[in-house]
C-alpha cells in the first residue's frame, strides 16, 4: 500500500530559526514528490514539485531535498518566520498504468513564535 | 477570479440530508481533484476528472458519493443521506494537466452533518 509519513508530527520554534520536516515515502511506481503549506482554513498551495531526477529545488526560503533511493524527502525553513505558522504536506504521485494517483501525508504543524 | 473557488464555503446538514458542492475551477484547467481531509489529516483522493470524463474515482468512500463534471469545467460533489462520518473539508484542485504541474486549491467546504 502507498503510504507516505511525515515528521514530526508538530514543531514551535522561534522567528528566526531553521528547521527541516521529514517525509518517507513508499509509493511505486514513483512520478513526482510535491511540497505543500497550507494555512488554517485555506487550501494547500504548493512549494515545490520534484521529479526523479532532481535532488533539490529552492523556492524563496524553502528548500526540498529528494533521495529518490531512500525515498526520504526534507523541507528547509531558512529564517523562519511568523506567517511560516502553517501546516505542511508532503504529496507523492505514481503513475500506474495511466491512473494516477496522489499519496497525501498527514502533514507537520509548525508554529512560529516570536 | 484567477484561482479555484468552491461554494458553499460552510455547509451544515442534518444527517440523511442530500449535499451538493461545487468547485469552479481555474478557466483552462484540464484536470480536476475532489479530496476529502478529516480534521488534523491531510487530504485524501476522492476523484479526478480529465476534461468532462472522470477517469478515477477509486477514492470515493460509498456509493452515496457522486461527482460530475459535464462541460468539463465546473464540477459538482454530491453526496446524498449524510452521514456524521461524512463531516470534513472537502477541497477541489485544478491543474493545467497531470501528472507533473502544480495543483491550485480551492479554499474548500466546511461540511458539518449534525
Amino acid at each position: 500500500k502507498n503510504q507516505v509519513e511525515q515528521s514530526p508530527q508538530s514543531l514551535i520554534i522561534l522567528e528566526g530559526k531553521n528547521c527541516t520536516l521529514q517525509c518517507n515515502y513508499t509509493v511505486s511506481p514513483f512520478s513526482n514528490l510535491r511540497w505543500y503549506k497550507q494555512d488554517t482554513g485555506r487550501g494547500p498551495v504548493s512549494l515545490t514539485i520534484m521529479t526523479f531526477s532532481e535532488n533539490t529545488k529552492s523556492n524563496g526560503r524553502y528548500t526540498a531535498t529528494l533521495d529518490a533511493d531512500t525515498k526520504q524527502s526534507s523541507l528547509h525553513i531558512t529564517a523562519s518566520q511568523l506567517s511560516d505558522s502553517a501546516s505542511y504536506i508532503c504529496v507523492v504521485s505514481s503513475m500506474d498504468t495511466g491512473r494516477r494517483a496522489l499519496t497525501f501525508g498527514s502533514g507537520t504543524r509548525l508554529q512560529v513564535q516570536p | 477570479g484567477a484561482g479555484v473557488s468552491q461554494s458553499p464555503r460552510y455547509k451544515v446538514a442534518k444527517r440523511g440530508q442530500d449535499v451538493a458542492l461545487r468547485c469552479d475551477p481555474i478557466s483552462g484547467h484540464v484536470s480536476l481533484f475532489w479530496y476529502q481531509q478529516a480534521l488534523g489529516q491531510g487530504p485524501e483522493f476522492l476523484t479526478y476528472f480529465q476534461n468532462e470524463a472522470q477517469l478515477d474515482k477509486s477514492g470515493l468512500p460509498s456509493d452515496r458519493f457522486f461527482a460530475e463534471r459535464p462541460e468539463g469545467s465546473v464540477s459538482t460533489l454530491k453526496i446524498q443521506r449524510t452521514q456524521q462520518e461524512d463531516s470534513a473539508v472537502y477541497l477541489c484542485a485544478s491543474s493545467l494537466e497531470e501528472p507533473i504541474h502544480t495543483q491550485y486549491f480551492g479554499p474548500g467546504t466546511r461540511l458539518t452533518v449534525l
